[in-house]
């Protein structure tokens, strides 16, 4: 089956720095990306779409300037925590949607633990 | 707009028995419904979903699901529980909008399998 790779799994940072999180999409193309934020013992909640070249559409609440993503190629698209703060800690997984398209299946990655000290 | 909706956070069932997982879901539409396993620390897998064709729907590690309009439900079952299967679910729902393959999750359902 379609595989999604997220690097780094698990990234430990200080408050104030920034933290990029890949999303690979290692044996399909992705034509859109998903990134979800999930809290500990709770559902994903979805932070904004990716589409390859074009800006992410981000959902209501979620901070533009504080979550850069960047879909650069059909393969790769990336999530970056600026100035992180202990409260953007939490669980971040990416998925894909391949672009034979079909039900709407998506893939995804391992997810990668945030931890902001 | 289209929801989901998952009856018990926790279940706990003896190994060697039924797996009961239910799910409700709200659309104005007929809806595409999935269910996802995650395990401690990993992404989210998918075990089967509905796309409007058969309303039995089977898909990985002995679990099924039926989709039934009549009680807007999506219950995902399993004959025979067994101790890998002890792990988070969750019921989806895919969003409505021309291209959108953006998926609603339910809160999960945690799932202890007791020896």
């Amino acid at each position: 089956g379609a595989v999604v790779s997220q690097h780094p799994s698990w990234v430990i940072c200080k408050s104030g720095t920034s933290v990029k999180i890949e999303c690979r999409s290692l044996d399909f193309q992705a034509t859109t990306m998903f990134w979800y934020r999930q809290f500990p013992k709770q559902s994903l909640m979805l932070m904004a779409t990716s589409n390859e070249g074009s800006k992410a559409t981000y959902e209501q609440g979620v901070e533009k300037d504080k979550f850069l993503i960047n879909h650069a190629s059909l393969t790769l698209s990336t999530l970056t925590v600026t100035s992180a703060h202990p409260e953007d800690s939490s669980f971040y997984i990416c998925s894909a949607r391949s672009l034979a398209g079909g039900t709407g299946e998506l893939f995804f990655g391992e997810g990668s633990r945030l931890t902001v000290l | 707009a289209q929801s989901v909706t998952q009856l018990g956070s926790h279940v706990s069932v003896s190994e060697g028995a039924l797996v009961l997982l239910r799910c409700n879901y709200s659309s104005s539409v007929p809806p595409y419904l999935f269910w996802y396993v995650q395990y401690p620390n990993q992404g989210l897998q998918l075990l089967l979903k509905y796309t409007s064709a058969a309303t039995l729907v089977k898909g990985i590690n002995g679990f099924e699901a039926e989709f039934k309009k009549s009680e807007t439900s999506f219950h995902l079952t399993k004959p025979s529980a067994h101790m890998s299967d002890a792990a988070e679910y969750f019921c989806a729902v895919r969003r409505l909008g021309a291209g959108s393959y953006q998926l609603t999750f339910g809160k999960g359902t945690k799932l202890s399998v007791i020896p």
